[in-house]
């Protein structure tokens, strides 16, 4: 069993929509949680943390559900900008990177 | 600040080479990072490193093997490329490793394809 799963996707969303990705991960113990972002043939940076009271960021909102081993990302009034790949990472003993999921803003 | 700094970007081997590839971050962190990425796989992580001195295996350290040159450098060497190790290859750094919130800077990837 992987360590994160992520539905891959692709989401084709227009823009203006609100996006929703989520994924699970299997390590009740793990300690810290992230959404990072990466875009075509770059590198992975950091989107924001996500802490158990959950937490927004402009149009972005992340949270945390750890009786259900759960992490969302909400992308509100979506971009042409917002296209990219979301990768679900959780810090256990190492760095885990979930295989991403795939969005593409539609104008 | 240059960040994290990785060569070279490309490179084509063929079966059996060797060859290093160079990281060095100028952010002062404690813990360096090798992934490879991998369509449909995601990012492995093959050796860290959580401070100068120290190297660990990841989910992926099978034909490779890391250098903590000092706090600025972690290098990953092939030692006899094979196909399967076609992949791009991230390095990376954090000031803290395990367990912590701290964020991971990444290089900008080695595209590696060994023939």
């Amino acid at each position: 069993r992987k360590e994160v799963e992520q539905d891959p996707g692709p989401f084709n969303v227009p823009e203006g929509a609100t996006v929703a990705f989520n994924c699970t991960y299997s390590n009740s113990a793990s300690q810290s949680f992230f959404w990072y972002r990466q875009d075509c043939r770059k590198e992975p940076k950091l989107l924001m943390s996500v802490y158990s009271s959950g937490n927004e960021d402009g149009r972005f909102t992340a949270q945390l559900n750890r009786a259900s081993q759960y992490i969302s990302l909400l992308i509100r009034d979506s971009k042409l900008s917002d296209s990219a790949t979301y990768l679900c990472v959780v810090n256990d003993d190492q760095f885990y990177f979930g295989t991403g999921t795939s969005l593409t803003v539609i104008p | 600040n240059a960040g994290v700094t990785q060569t070279p970007k490309f490179q084509v081997l063929k079966t059996g080479q060797s060859m290093t590839l160079q990281c060095a971050q100028d952010m002062n962190h404690n813990s360096m990072y090798w992934y490879r990425q991998d369509p449909g796989m995601g990012l492995r992580l093959i050796y860290y490193s959580a401070s100068e001195g120290t190297t660990d295996k990841g989910e992926v350290p099978n034909g490779y093997n890391v250098s903590r040159l000092n706090k600025r450098e972690f290098s990953l060497r092939l030692e006899s490329a094979a196909p399967s190790q076609t992949s791009v290859y991230f390095c990376a750094s954090s000031d803290r490793g395990s367990g912590s919130w701290d964020e991971q800077f990444f290089g900008p990837g080695t595209r590696l394809t060994v023939l």
